[in-house]
């Protein structure tokens, strides 16, 4: 399996463009998360979904971040308007495993907000 | 409520020297534990975890982590320190059976030559 997709790898934007990040889970896996990684925060939980659906996006930092899923093999997490403070790596991951709960991350994004 | 704490956000050690990564975890009801390892500009994979069965738990690289619920601990341990070990290693935490983990800050293992 090529593992968890994201694209793309690098994205550098002005403020105030829309920014959209993409992922492709391991097939087979029905949950999906999106994380930002940064120095002052730590690694944190933005959303996941269970079989597209939006289970938890308490960690979503405010109105202009969405995410969704259409399908099971795609999701997005959009950024409009775009800040300065949303400079971040921002990771996908799947699970597949009900009762281990293992996570498998992608390679991530690195955003950067100018 | 699920939170872990990681003891030291750097630990340098020597080449060949022994690796002690502290994780203590908070949870009120048998938790599910985890390490996770990520390498420079890659994202984390999984090195070990913890299901409530051996409390002594194996992982990749020569890595082991135990299981001790007295001291609600689950440090990550190994032998002798390689040079390709080097990189920032995650504790996280999974309890109330459902899928959300909580992670630590990490902590970044630096091998000295």
């Amino acid at each position: 399996d090529a593992g968890v997709i994201q694209s793309p790898r690098h994205e550098v934007t002005e403020m105030g463009q829309e920014v959209t990040l993409r992922c492709k889970p391991i097939s087979g896996h029905d949950y999906l998360f999106w994380y930002r990684q940064t120095m002052m925060r730590g690694l944190e939980l933005l959303i996941y979904f269970n079989n597209n659906v939006p289970i938890d996006d308490s960690g979503m930092p405010e109105d202009r971040f969405s995410a969704k899923m259409p399908n099971a093999s795609f999701s997005t997490l959009k950024i409009q308007p775009s800040e300065p403070r949303d400079s971040a790596v921002y990771f996908c991951a799947s699970s597949g495993d009900r009762y281990a709960y293992e996570q498998y991350f992608g390679p991530g994004t690195r955003l950067t907000v100018t | 409520a699920q939170s872990v704490t990681q003891l030291g956000s750097h630990v340098s050690v020597s080449e060949g020297a022994l690796v002690l990564l502290r994780c203590n975890y908070s949870s009120s009801v048998p938790p599910y534990l985890f390490w996770y390892v990520q390498y420079p500009n890659q994202g984390l994979q999984l090195l070990l975890k913890y299901t409530s069965a051996a409390t002594l738990v194996k992982g990749i690289n020569g890595f082991e982590a135990e299981f001790k619920k007295s001291e609600t601990s689950f440090h990550l341990t190994k032998p002798s320190a390689h040079m390709s070990d080097a990189a920032e290693y995650f504790c996280a935490v999974n309890s109330g059976g459902y899928q959300k983990v909580t992670f630590g800050i990490g902590t970044k293992l630096q091998v000295i030559p």
